[in-house]
Order: C-alpha cells, then sequence, then structure tokens
C-alpha cells in the first residue's frame, strides 16, 4: 500500500460544478498538507497549504484535513474551463530542514464549457 | 524573480549515454530539492540540497545518478549510462529556509531514453 493513496481519475464535469477531490494516507507522521495543480508540460504549482486538522478556504477552493481519518479534501466551487488539469495532494512530516513531500498519483480534471 | 528554471527543457538520448541536467533556483531560496515525475504518477524525492550541502538521498537514486550544488546556487543532475526506465520528468524545486508554504517548481526536464 502506497503512503498517499488519491481517487483515481479521470474526472469531468460541468462549468459551475463543485468539485470534491480526495487522498487518503497512512502515516500518522505527515502533519502538513498541500495541494498542486499540474497543467500539461508544466511543473506543479502550490494552491492550498494547510497544516494539522481544520479547513482552510482561498477564493473558489478549500482544503480540509481530517487527522483523525488520514483524509484531505480539496472543493473546487462554480468550476472554470480554466481549473481543467491535474491535482496532486502532497505531505510531508515536517517544514523545515528536510520537509520531502510525497505526493499522490495525481486526478485529471476536466471542467466542460 | 523568474521562477526556478530548468535546463533543457526536453532531453531524448540513446541507451548508455550520460545526460546532465541544470537547475536554476530561485535566488534567494537556499534549499533545493529534485524530484521525479513518470507518466500518470505524482513526483517522487530524488535528494534534497541544503545550501552546498546534499543532505538527503532517496533510494530511487542509484549509484548511476549523482547531484551537485556548487557554491549553494545552481544544482546539476547527472545521469550515467541512461536506461530506458530513466525515461521520466526531472523536477526541481526551490524553498527558501524555515518557509513553511510548499516550494516553488521549475518545468522540469522531460528525458526520454531510446
Amino acid at each position: 500500500q502506497k503512503e498517499v493513496e488519491q481517487d483515481p481519475g479521470p474526472l469531468s464535469v460541468p462549468e459551475g460544478a463543485i468539485v470534491s477531490l480526495n487522498c487518503t494516507y497512512s502515516n500518522s507522521a505527515f502533519q502538513y498538507f498541500m495541494w498542486y495543480r499540474q497543467y500539461s508540460r508544466k511543473g506543479p504549482e502550490l494552491l492550498m497549504y494547510t497544516y494539522s486538522s481544520g479547513n482552510k478556504e482561498d477564493g473558489r477552493f478549500t482544503a480540509q484535513v481530517d487527522k483523525s481519518s488520514k483524509y484531505i479534501s480539496l472543493f473546487i466551487r462554480d468550476s472554470q474551463p480554466s481549473d481543467s488539469a491535474t491535482y496532486l495532494c502532497a505531505m510531508s512530516e515536517k517544514t523545515g530542514a528536510n520537509s520531502k513531500l510525497t505526493f499522490g498519483k495525481g486526478i485529471t480534471l476536466s471542467v466542460r464549457p | 524573480d523568474t521562477g526556478v528554471s530548468q535546463d533543457p527543457r526536453h532531453k531524448i538520448t540513446k541507451r548508455g549515454q550520460n545526460v546532465t541536467f541544470r537547475c536554476d533556483p530561485i535566488s534567494e531560496h537556499n534549499r533545493l530539492y529534485w524530484y521525479r515525475q513518470t507518466l500518470g504518477q505524482g513526483p517522487e524525492f530524488l535528494t534534497y540540497f541544503q545550501n552546498e550541502a546534499q543532505l538527503e538521498k532517496s533510494r530511487l537514486l542509484s549509484d548511476r545518478f549523482s547531484a551537485e550544488r556548487p557554491k549553494g546556487s545552481f544544482s546539476t543532475l547527472e545521469i550515467q549510462r541512461t536506461e530506458q526506465g530513466d525515461s521520466a520528468m526531472y523536477l526541481c524545486a526551490s524553498s527558501l529556509d524555515g518557509g513553511n508554504y510548499g516550494y516553488t517548481f521549475g518545468s522540469g526536464t522531460r528525458l526520454t531514453v531510446v
């Protein structure tokens, strides 16, 4: 079993839909949780960063972490065609020195106009 | 600040040849990471530098791989005697010591071994 599992895709939704992306993990030492967006032929771009359990909102994006269930989610409201990309969850045991990230395999989202 | 730069963007090489990639991090960032991403997978950690010191290497980094960061600025990743299984996107990222906000990735070097 991989340390980080991400819901398989691809996912196709109509414009304006609410999108829910999810990851589970097995390493209870993970404390820092991130969502990256990756467009084709580009490097990942940081979208959201949360520490420990709770919710964080940034515009149309909400990140949710439930450490007791080892489950994280990213919600996208009013999805737009420009949101079409691959979304990667990532997590680390610590920040500061040696903050290497463990990624999920990513899910490709397509938002249809 | 032009972000993290990687060169070349694409490299096609014959099996058995050596290749070298370069990464220029964001200038004030003292941490530099190399990751490898294969098709349909998330990036996997390869190695990490704090300034010029290489502090950790993944078991994925076989003895055919070597990374350097002379003077704590740019970094190079060399693969000797390339194999078809080395075909992947090689991503470089940088961050600032004490930063709590993930890192900034470059656009990657796509390696194809034929």
